[in-house]
């Protein structure tokens, strides 16, 4: 099956700092990327969309300058948390798309993000 | 917002039970999935359902779709301890360029 990587699996930081989380597609092309947030047994929300070479699309109320994605390669989309908050922390999740026409998505692990 | 809403939220069962937990949403869709989350963890695909379907079935996988009704079910039979992991549904709107949507989920744990 698909692979997809995220890293870190978990990160401690310090309120004001940026993160940077990454999500590769291993064995495949991923044209489409998408990230989620999950908090503590709720359900994924998805903040945005990002596709290869195009600029992200975002969900209504999750704030483009403070979530910074960048899709630049078919295998490689990084979330960039900016001056993190502890309202930051919390549980994210990329998924990708093997190619277009495919519905079924493949997760990464997660990244466990705690802001102090 | 919320696509889809599960119910119920948590299932407690015994090894051997069947588990069944319902899923509703409210738009068209193209397609309904299910999905399985180990505490912590990344989703993993188990199965999809399109909407010209009604029951689809993947080892001791049991999905229906009522699409009158904007309803599916997710029934696990024989269920087994490593079975113990949070369900989600996730929808696929007709218009929203391959977007998931997920339900709240069910919390199963299943005890030997």
């Amino acid at each position: 099956g698909a692979v997809v990587s995220q890293h870190p699996s978990w990160v401690i930081c310090k309120s004001g700092t940026s993160v940077k989380i990454e999500c590769r597609s291993l064995d495949f092309q991923a044209t489409t990327m998408f990230w989620y947030r999950q908090f503590p047994k709720q359900s994924l929300m998805l903040m945005a969309t990002s596709n290869e070479g195009s600029k992200a699309t975002y969900e209504q109320g999750v704030e483009k300058d403070k979530f910074l994605i960048n899709h630049a390669s078919l295998t490689l989309s990084t979330l960039t948390v900016t001056s993190a908050h502890p309202e930051d922390s919390s549980f994210y999740i990329c998924s990708a798309r093997r190619q277009p026409g495919t519905e079924k998505l493949f997760f990464g692990s997660g990244t466990q993000l705690s802001v102090l | 917002s919320q696509q889809g809403e599960e119910d119920p939220q948590a299932l407690s069962i015994q090894e051997g039970e069947n588990a069944t937990m319902n899923c509703s949403y409210k738009t068209s869709i193209n397609n309904l999935q299910w999905y399985r989350q180990n505490s912590g963890r990344g989703l993993v695909h188990l199965i999809l359902i399109r909407s010209n379907e009604r029951e689809k079935h993947s080892g001791r996988l049991r999905v229906t779709l009522d699409t009158s009704k904007k309803s599916s079910s997710l029934l696990i039979t024989a269920s087994r301890a490593a079975d113990t992991a949070s369900y989600f549904c996730a929808t696929v709107l007709t218009d929203s360029w391959g977007k998931l949507q997920f339900g709240a989920g069910t919390q199963v744990v299943v005890t030997p």
